[in-house]
């Protein structure tokens, strides 16, 4: 069965500019997480939906970072005016039940920024 | 202090090694532990999970020690296939919140 799927696999983008990180998390999969990753790091935990709602945004870094799922099940992750410090590989992950520890990840997005 | 320490490492074993890893955590709410193994440049994926009663999984036996806060994975029969990343996951469930937090992970090089 298809797993979790992130889109872009990479993004290139200036310092300054807005991007958006797509998760498609498996079917039936009610918890989201959003995650990111810098070389040689552990996966740092950014966001918690469950359902549509965020349950949980304390790892958000600050203010330029937001995340949606309207639907309760695609989500997005924006960030507003990108800084050099903000590349890393974006993780999504996915599990059936809340709070359990299988998670299900994507392949990541590797942001860079210029 | 971080929520999740393990030792970076690199581990470089031959091939039939045994090795272990440790993991320590700081938050006593702790509920749930994992081990999660990646690939480089690809995503962490579910290696077992640590009950506290230990566990094993053919080669793969996993410990937890909640007193002292300690997690343990030991490879036995190392094989060329087990270089990877080896990550300690620790749980915290308090009313909406639901966080696994991931260490930042061992990387183990098993050589020919």
């Amino acid at each position: 069965g298809a797993g979790v799927s992130q889109t872009p696999s990479n993004k290139v983008t200036e310092k300054g500019k807005y991007v958006e990180l797509r998760c498609d998390p498996i079917s039936g999969h009610t918890a989201l997480y959003w995650y990111r990753q810098s070389l040689g790091q552990g996966p740092e935990f950014l966001i918690y939906f469950q359902g549509t709602g965020a349950a949980d945004d304390s790892g958000l870094p600050n203010d330029r970072f937001f995340a949606v799922r309207p639907e309760g099940s695609v989500s997005t992750l924006k960030i507003q005016r990108t800084e050099r410090g903000d590349s890393a590989v974006y993780l999504c992950a996915s599990s059936l039940t809340p709070g359990a520890g299988t998670l299900h990840f994507g392949n990541g997005t590797r942001l860079t920024v210029t | 202090r971080k929520e999740v320490e393990q030792d970076p490492g690199p581990f470089n074993v031959p091939e039939g090694a045994t090795v272990a890893f440790n993991c320590t955590y700081s938050n006593s709410a702790s509920q749930s532990f994992f081990w999660y193994r990646q690939d480089c440049r690809k995503e962490p994926k579910l290696l077992m999970s640590v009950y506290s009663s230990g566990n094993e999984d053919g080669r793969f036996t996993a410990q937890l020690n909640r007193a002292s806060q300690y997690i343990s994975l030991l490879i036995r029969d190392s094989k060329l296939s087990d270089s990877a990343t080896y990550l300690c996951v620790v749980t915290k469930v308090s009313g909406s919140a639901r966080q696994l937090t991931f260490g930042s992970g061992t990387q183990l090089t098993v050589l020919p």
